[in-house]
């Protein structure tokens, strides 16, 4: 069981906005940056966000994070077929100096 | 464009050690952490540790005891080894450049790793 929270699933429309939360601790998101993965099915996890809402180069603005005490959130707005993936937030954990905790991944269906 | 890619066995016997390399273009080993992550079938990511230039490390702590990782600055490569292995261990094992704690910013495509007799 991960100690950062996410809901195993969400879904969506295409062009609705959907929203994925991402639940810790003060030792974790409470008190570090959020990170953000996409893993597109058989492939490697992507980064999709950094330092909270910042979005690295080539990644659409329709993906959008945010952070408020021990939670986090990625909003994608405009959905698309092609955003059908497992999300993943990170974080680190200042408990035993780390380690990195992942959530448990969200799994969203574009309906 | 940093590319990473990992290479080693893909099965290893229950008690064995697993052993897995990770090949590195386009930067330098001697800048940043560079880390291994694994993935059991069909579930989420798990942090296995990082490892940067002066050989130090950080490991998960549920790992700690049977993980080394290490630096080959003359191959630019990074490696893992994981000792005692079990079915458990089975995972798809990545590797990645950790840019700052929690801030992987290159992965390579993963390699499955299957513990079994």
């Amino acid at each position: 069981q991960s100690v950062v929270t996410q809901p195993p699933s969400a879904s969506g429309t295409p062009g609705q906005r959907v929203t994925i939360s991402c639940s810790g601790s003060s030792s974790n998101i409470g008190s570090n940056a959020v990170y953000w993965y996409q893993q597109l099915p058989g492939t490697a996890p992507k980064l999709l966000i950094y330092n909270n809402n910042q979005r690295p180069s080539g990644v659409p603005d329709r993906f959008s994070g945010s952070k408020s005490g021990t939670s986090a959130s990625l909003a994608i707005s405009g959905l698309q077929s092609d955003d059908e993936a497992d999300y993943f937030c990170a974080a680190w954990d200042d408990s035993l100096n780390g380690p990195v905790v992942f959530g448990g991944g969200t799994k969203l269906t574009v309906l | 464009q940093v590319q990473l890619q990992e290479s080693g066995p893909g099965l290893v016997k229950p008690s064995e050690t697993l052993s897995l390399t990770c090949s590195v273009s386009g930067a330098s080993i001697r800048n940043y952490y560079w880390s291994w992550i694994r993935q059991p079938p069909g579930k989420g990511l798990e942090w296995i540790g990082y490892v940067y230039y002066g050989e130090r490390t950080n490991y998960h702590p549920s790992l700690r005891s049977r993980v080394t990782m290490s630096l080959d600055t003359s191959k630019n490569q990074f490696s893992l080894k994981l000792s005692s292995v079990t079915a458990a261990d089975t995972a798809v094992y990545y590797c990645a450049r950790e840019r700052n704690l929690g801030y992987f910013d290159f992965w390579g495509q993963g390699t499955l790793v299957t513990v079994s007799s």
